[in-house]
Formats: structure tokens, C-alpha cells, sequence
């Protein structure tokens, strides 16, 4: 979706690193959604993000929303085999809700 | 408590024919969206019902509808089926609509994937 653009499209990180994944919007927020998605199945819940400057942290992975709210990461901590899949940020902007085109994530062991 | 259920999990249909898919949403959340997921253009909004009423429409032709019960549980039909049509249906629901302080957290099915022969 052009209103809000994620990269990188893709990564392939060995075990162990860390990395990060960028979801940005041209206009300010309501609120922000990480999911993280098997090939062909839902969207797993990650996190939501509603106020400008908040973090949040669940395991190993942490997602921030910048003071402006139209900017957010997603940070993965010493990344393992289990973090592997799609990574979809998705976007209230108010009249409905948009998601990003998705990062694959490759963990090699 | 149940999660968001999509039904059928799988289909298969022929072109021309018409297809119903049905969400029921966690309990409690009034508001029921619904996406089109293909390989070539990811997540497609299709439309957004609360309290029984369509608050948004995406860009899709008009063989798409879809309605809300009082329920709040969610059927969307897909008529005059095209090849093109070939795609993973999702539903999510939230407490309150898009826009809203009221929205929470938006929760997804495993999706209804339909295959046009």
C-alpha cells in the first residue's frame, strides 16, 4: 500500500544477530500493528502502538512509534530460527486500516 | 476466550459461481474488517462494518459485499466468481472501529482461502 511503506523486503540474518524493520506512513497515526504471518495462515498479534514516543517489548522483540506517529520499527534481539516468517505492520489512519507489503525474515542457524 | 473464526478454511470454486465466507469475532469486538491477500499485492482492504453498518469500502468491484449482523458476526459474498478472485480472505476484529480511541487491538483469523478454477 502506498500509504505506508516497509522495508526492508526482505532479510537473511545469521542466528544470533540482531535486526531491525521499518514501517513508515505519510500521514500521522491512530495506531500501529505488528504481526508476524506463516505463509498462507493469519496474522499473529504482535503488538500495538498508540502513543507518540511508546515502546513496548514482548521476548525478544521490541517496537517503538516515533513522536510524530508516522514512523515505526521493529527491533529483533539475538534473532533465532523461531523468528523466521513474514513481518506485516499495519495502520489506523483514522477511516480504515492499511498494512504494509511485509518483510521476510530468514534466520539462518 | 475464542479467537477471531473464519469459515470455511478452504474452498474451491469454478468461475461464474458465487461464494459466502463468514467471520465471527472474538466477543465483544463490534468492529469486523476484511482483506484480500494475494502474493503480488499483499493486504487488500475490502471493507469495515460496526454496529451493522459499512463504514468503508476498498477498491474492489461491486461482485464484492459483504454485511454485519447483530452479532456482529460478518459475511462477505464474492459473486460471478473471476480466476482472479484466487486469494486468502481475512477477517480481523476490534472492540471499536478505525479511528476510534475505542479501536484496541486488532485480531485476525486464519483466513479462508479460495481457489477459482
Amino acid at each position: 500500500s502506498q500509504e505506508l511503506e516497509q522495508s526492508p523486503q526482505s532479510l537473511i540474518v545469521q542466528e544470533g544477530k540482531n535486526l531491525t524493520i521499518n514501517c513508515t506512513s505519510s500521514k500521522t497515526l491512530y495506531g500501529l500493528y505488528w504481526y508476524k504471518q506463516k505463509y498462507g495462515e493469519g496474522l499473529i498479534f504482535l503488538m500495538m502502538l498508540q502513543k507518540g514516543g511508546e515502546e513496548k517489548s514482548h521476548e525478544k522483540i521490541t517496537a517503538k512509534l516515533d513522536e510524530k506517529k508516522q514512523q515505526s520499527s521493529l527491533h529483533i534481539t539475538a534473532s533465532q530460527p523461531s523468528h523466521a516468517g513474514i513481518y506485516l505492520c499495519g495502520a489506523d489512519t483514522g477511516n480504515q486500516f492499511y498494512f504494509g507489503t511485509g518483510t521476510s525474515l530468514t534466520v539462518i542457524p | 476466550k475464542a479467537g477471531v473464526t473464519q469459515t470455511p478454511r478452504y474452498l474451491i470454486k469454478t468461475r461464474g459461481q458465487q461464494v459466502t465466507l463468514s467471520c465471527s469475532p472474538i466477543s465483544g469486538h463490534r468492529s469486523v474488517s476484511w482483506y484480500q491477500q494475494t502474493p503480488g499485492q499483499g493486504l487488500q482492504f475490502l471493507f469495515e462494518y460496526f454496529s451493522e453498518t459499512q463504514r468503508n469500502k476498498g477498491n474492489f468491484p461491486g461482485r464484492f459485499s459483504g454485511r454485519q449482523f447483530s452479532n456482529s458476526r460478518s459475511e462477505m459474498n464474492v459473486s460471478t466468481l473471476e480466476l482472479g478472485d484466487s486469494a486468502l480472505y481475512l477477517c480481523a476484529s476490534s472492540l471499536g472501529p478505525s479511528g476510534s480511541t475505542d479501536t484496541g487491538e486488532l485480531f485476525f483469523g486464519e483466513g479462508s482461502r479460495l481457489t477459482v478454477l
